[in-house]
């Protein structure tokens, strides 16, 4: 099956400073990635959707200059939380949309667990 | 109310045990997902339904568009099935997805 990798899979960090998250679908093209948030026993939320080579979606309540997306190209988008604080503790996660002729699908990175001291 | 309920919320199961998750939801809908996430966070995608049945493995999964059901069965459960299943719909329009809110599962030896 197709895969979706993040880096890094851990980040700890200061309060204030900005944290780079990167998705990557390794073996197809994704015109759309999807970015959520997760909270201990909660399920995913999604945070915006990233479109490649124009401006990302934000789902309501998610602030666009706290979190920026960028989807520079077909295998790649990133997300930034700038100047972090320990809210922002959580676990993100990507997914890459492939299309397909039948069905489209999602795949999955495997997260990246960011805690803000 | 959700547009996608799971039941139940937790179900813990001795080792051998056949398992049946349900999955609801009110939209219209092009393809379900069955996700599964261990307590490292890391998600799996195990199903991809529009309609009828998929098996795999231990794992098989059914849905019923015109009722808007889907159930994930595992057959022999086992403990390292533990794990927390989602439910997750593609609805008509878009490519975005939303989810249930999870099934807890603990599989005892």
């Amino acid at each position: 099956g197709a895969v979706v990798s993040q880096h890094p899979s851990r980040v700890i960090c200061k309060s204030g400073t900005s944290v780079k998250i990167e998705c990557r679908s390794l073996d197809f093209q994704a015109t759309t990635m999807f970015w959520y948030r997760q909270f201990p026993k909660q399920s995913l939320m999604l945070m915006a959707t990233s479109n490649e080579g124009s401006k990302a979606t934000y789902e309501q309540g998610v602030e666009k200059d706290k979190f920026l997306i960028n989807h520079a190209s077909l295998t790649l988008s990133t997300l930034t939380v700038t100047s972090a604080h320990p809210e922002d503790s959580s676990f993100y996660i990507c997914s890459a949309h492939k299309p397909g002729l039948d069905i489209d699908t999602q795949y999955f990175g495997p997260g990246t667990r960011l805690t803000v001291l | 109310k959700n547009e996608v309920e799971q039941s139940p919320q937790n179900l813990t199961a001795q080792e051998g045990e056949f398992i049946t998750i349900n999955c609801s939801y009110s939209v219209g809908i092009s393809a379900l997902h069955w996700l599964q996430q261990h307590p490292g966070g890391g998600i799996v995608s195990l199903f991809m339904l529009s309609s009828g049945k998929k098996k795999h493995g231990r794992l098989i999964a059914t849905i019923n568009i015109q009722e808007k059901h889907s159930s994930l069965h595992i057959t022999a459960s086992h403990p390292r099935d533990s794990a927390v299943y989602i439910c997750a719909v593609k609805e008509t329009s878009g490519s975005r997805l939303t989810f249930g809110e999870g099934t807890q599962l603990t599989v005892n030896p």
